[in-house]
């Protein structure tokens, strides 16, 4: 299992400013994986978070606007930026198991409120 | 990259009832399929999942099927109870992918007493 940290669990944010997401875990993983979850909607993989190189973006999420760091083997943040009212969402953190299950762990999210 | 479809969007059941949500993807090199229960305010987690060397798994009332030829794979819930009410999510990964997964839309599953 991975237990996950994620903060802040939520703010409310001025359009047009950024906010950056962080995500603690309590071993050494590869990979970390950013996830955004709207009102009542799935959970969309914005970014795969790789240790010593560049993030890995889906299809419709661009560095610019979602830059991502990760520093270490237990940490990364997301960044999102000039926000909007449509950026208003979860932001989840997950890890996959270290035992080799498959399964995904998730962070508590970060529900992000952009007026 | 890959889509997962899953359907029904809302399902409601009376409570002892069965429930039965279906997903399709699309990249055949799909070989695990995990589905997650997520509560109102609270964080995904795993309740049941299958590869794809495998046809069928259970454990105790959750059930999960796959056929890899056609694409699909259902979760069953048996004798459901007021506690199952939740949305539940299919997923789909390749792990010759880096191990991204890629969520169903999600099923509001509603269990009347």
């Amino acid at each position: 299992s991975a237990v996950i940290s994620q903060k802040p669990s939520r703010d409310i944010c001025q359009r047009g400013t950024s906010l950056t997401i962080q995500c603690q875990v309590d071993s050494q993983v590869t990979m970390m994986f950013w996830y955004r979850q709207q009102p009542g909607q799935s959970l969309t993989l914005i970014a795969t978070a790789n240790q010593g190189s560049e993030a890995t973006y889906e299809s419709g999420f661009v560095i610019d606007k979602f830059p991502i760091s990760r520093p270490n083997l237990t940490f990364s943040t997301l960044t999102v930026s000039n926000m909007s009212p449509e950026d208003s969402s979860i932001y989840l953190c997950s890890v996959e198991d270290r035992g080799g299950t498959g399964e995904l762990f998730f962070g508590e999210g970060s529900r992000l409120t952009v007026l | 990259g890959e889509n997962v479809e899953q359907h029904p969007s809302t399902l409601s059941v009376q409570e002892g009832d069965s429930a039965v949500i279906k997903c399709t993807y699309s990249d055949s090199a799909s070989n695990y399929f995990p589905w997650y229960k997520q509560e109102l305010g609270k964080r995904p987690q795993l309740i049941i999942d299958i590869r794809s060397n495998v046809g069928e798994k259970k454990d105790q009332r959750i059930a999960v099927t796959l056929n890899k030829t056609a694409k699909h794979f259902s979760l069953h819930i048996t004798e459901t109870q007021p506690e199952d009410s939740a949305v539940y999510f299919c997923a789909a990964s390749a792990s010759n992918t880096g191990n991204q997964f890629y969520f169903g839309t999600g099923t509001s599953l509603t269990v009347i007493p």
